[in-house]
């Protein structure tokens, strides 16, 4: 039963673009979500996160933004850039244990 | 400032062996936490601790094992190895905090591989 969801296996975009990465969850419980980015061969680096009392949260060139009535949240990138290609998962944490999706592979072509 | 560390890199082992991994925390953050992350899959939580206390368990068998020292570091045991257990295993630490916003950083990972 996975209780978060990452539906797009991957994502190829253009340089200077933006990417947007989805990700959808079932309990609705849940209220502090993250996303993380992981190169191969090294752990995940945290990205950037969002309490259930906001709806948006920005960082530089990410932003997150949370549906909590669709259960869904989504990362976008702007722009983006060749070093963003990478494996992203989003996650939920009830309880101190993180909950994760099954991530997407972002590629950005120069 | 050190992130968090793990040791070793990579282990191969053989089926019916033991094995210890080995985590070092944030310099003040007094959780840690360990997943274990299969190809393809993202990461699934096994244990964390906080203070030397198991706060949470995820669902894996009793062959997983982990323990908290005092000064945070913290090992994770896996008995009676299985083909199965080859993955890459990830410690997070945390400040923490009982409150959900307590992110979790992650290290390196080790790589098990079990022949």
């Amino acid at each position: 039963d996975q209780q978060v969801k990452q539906n797009s296996p991957s994502l190829s975009v253009q340089e200077g673009r933006i990417s947007i990465l989805n990700c959808d969850y079932t309990n609705s419980m849940f209220d502090y979500f993250l996303w993380y980015k992981k190169y191969p061969a090294e752990g995940p680096t945290f990205l950037i996160s969002i309490s259930s009392i906001k709806d948006k949260n920005e960082d530089g060139r990410f932003t997150v933004f949370l549906n909590k009535s669709a259960k869904h949240l989504s990362l976008h990138i702007v722009p983006s850039q060749p070093g963003d290609s990478a494996v992203y998962f989003c996650a939920a944490t009830p309880a101190g244990k993180l909950i994760f999706g099954q991530g997407t592979t972002l590629q950005v072509k120069p | 400032d050190a992130g968090v560390t793990q040791s070793p890199t990579h282990l191969i082992k053989t089926r019916g062996q033991q094995v210890t991994l080995r985590c070092s925390p944030i310099s003040g953050h007094k959780s840690v936490s360990w997943y274990q992350q299969v190809l393809g899959q993202g990461p699934q939580f096994i244990f964390q601790y906080y203070e030397k206390e198991e706060r949470g368990r995820g669902n894996f068998p009793d062959r997983f094992s982990a323990r908290q020292f005092p000064n945070y570091s913290s090992e994770l045991n896996v008995n009676a190895l299985l083909l199965g257990d080859s993955a890459l295993y990830l410690c997070a630490s945390s400040r923490g905090d009982t409150t959900s916003t307590d992110t979790q950083y992650f290290g390196p990972g080790t790589r098990l591989t079990v022949l």
